[in-house]
């Protein structure tokens, strides 16, 4: 049973305008949440997190946003660049521990 | 420069050759995890490890074995691989000086066993 989902496998955007990424999960004993990009032969890198006592979180062009209720998180960039292009990991820490569940990626696609 | 490096970047082998996957780290983090990456079910833990002589299994621990004799070292051990285990490997990091600190990855390790 997938407890982080991100059901968008693929997503293409116009350079400029706003990319948003969504995940869903089904655990409510996860306490921190966090985005990565990942390029093709490279690891996945850390983005940007939010802990489960907070709603949104911003760094620059990017912001995600957490909806307790909804089990639902998102990436919002804006605006999104070329070099956005990579796909994108949402991941889910379970409360008291150091495990993560991994969501299966969505391909961002930025186009010039 | 902070980092996790793992080695070798590529490998093919062959069913029952008994191989090691090296995973260092720099950044002095106590934790210290593997994950296997597959398409279509993201990245899955395979073993983690909490700080030196503590380890335990992750989601998908079945044929591999890890070992943490040193805080910066935690190799990935295939026993007797075999082609289900053909995958794209990761070992990460992380401190738990802070509630709230990610993971940080190493650049992967692509397997192949036939």
């Amino acid at each position: 049973d997938q407890q982080v989902k991100q059901n968008s496998p693929s997503l293409s955007v116009q350079e400029g305008r706003i990319s948003i990424l969504n995940c869903d999960y089904t655990n409510s004993m996860f306490d921190y949440f966090l985005w990565y990009k990942k390029y093709p032969a490279e690891g996945p890198t850390f983005l940007i997190s939010i802990s489960s006592i907070k709603d949104k979180n911003e760094d620059g062009r990017f912001t995600v946003f957490l909806n307790k209720s909804a089990k639902h998180l998102s990436l919002h960039i804006v605006p999104s660049q070329p070099g956005d292009s990579a796909v994108y990991f949402c991941a889910a820490r379970l409360t008291g521990t150091y495990k993560y569940i991994f969501g299966t990626g969505t391909r961002l696609k930025v186009l010039a | 420069e902070a980092q996790v490096t793992q080695n070798p970047r590529y490998l093919i082998t062959v069913t029952g050759k008994k191989l090691t996957v090296t995973c260092s780290q720099n950044m002095n983090h106590e934790y210290m995890s593997w994950y296997r990456q597959d398409p279509g079910l993201g990245l899955r833990q395979i073993y983690y490890s909490m700080n030196v002589e503590a380890t335990d299994k992750g989601d998908v621990p079945e044929g591999y074995k890890v070992s943490r004799k040193e805080k910066r070292n935690f190799p990935l051990i295939l026993e007797s691989p075999s082609p289900n285990q053909t995958s794209l490997y990761f070992c990460a990091s992380s401190s738990r000086d802070r509630d709230n600190s990610p993971l940080h990855f190493g650049n992967g390790t692509r397997l192949t066993v036939t």
